[in-house]
């Protein structure tokens, strides 16, 4: 299994570009996250999807967008980039199971600078 | 609203030496915690979990954590620390509130510096 991978590693975006962060996951997992990570504010949660079709927001949603059409993939999309975008964002998956009480598997990450 | 809070920033400790790091929660009923390493450009990797039962809580790598109720307390330890333990990590306590069964709640993170 690959497990959880995230493309692209690295990005730089000029303000007002979009793109879109792409996530995959074979575990075949009902649960997907995004979430950034910023110095001294740990991870924070962007949007959350509990299966396909479903998605939900998560603390800090404004600027950016998710959809779930496939249990595998869960990209998050930055419509109009801005310079409070730059971060380390992650995706993580999990499953149902032991009453929910599951640990998450994470992807490596995507470093994104938006000047 | 559930939280967690790392109070240290970092945590500088000899090889060799017991190492604590420390994490405090504020849940409305049982708390779920979670504890994650991060190594530089990684992912989070899993640690340990507490559900319920025994107080102390073993995981990977030789990592336990203490589960104290009455100081709403979730420490990791390890009795002996390496330097590749340094790393950054991350405690966490499952959401349960509203409908979000499956978000997690992240501490800020405290970074582990072993020294040789």
């Amino acid at each position: 299994n690959a497990g959880v991978t995230q493309t692209p590693k690295f990005q730089v975006l000029k303000t007002g570009q979009s793109m879109t962060l792409q996530c995959a996951q074979d575990m075949n997992h009902e649960y997907m996250s995004w979430y950034r990570q910023d110095p001294g504010m740990g991870l924070r949660l962007i949007h959350y999807s509990v299966g396909a079709g479903i998605t939900d927001q998560g603390e800090v949603p404004n600027g950016y967008n998710v959809s779930r059409s496939t249990t595998e993939d869960f990209p998050l999309r930055l419509l109009s980039a801005a310079p409070s975008q730059t971060s380390v964002y992650f995706c993580a998956s999990s499953y149902s199971g032991q009453g929910g009480v599951v640990p998450q598997y994470f992807g490596p990450g995507t470093r994104l600078l938006v000047l | 609203a559930q939280s967690v809070a790392q109070p240290e920033d970092q945590v500088n400790v000899a090889e060799g030496n017991p190492l604590t790091v420390k994490c405090t929660y504020s849940v409305s009923g049982n708390p779920y915690l979670f504890w994650y390493v991060q190594y530089p450009n990684r992912g989070l990797q899993f640690l340990l979990k507490y559900i319920t039962g025994d107080n102390l809580v073993k995981g990977s790598y030789g990592f336990e954590a203490e589960f104290n109720k009455s100081q709403t307390s979730f420490h990791l330890k390890k009795p002996s620390a390496l330097v590749s333990d340094s790393a950054l990590y991350f405690c966490a306590v499952r959401d349960i509130s509203g409908s979000g069964t499956y978000k997690y709640i992240f501490g800020t993170g405290t970074r582990l510096k072993v020294l040789a």
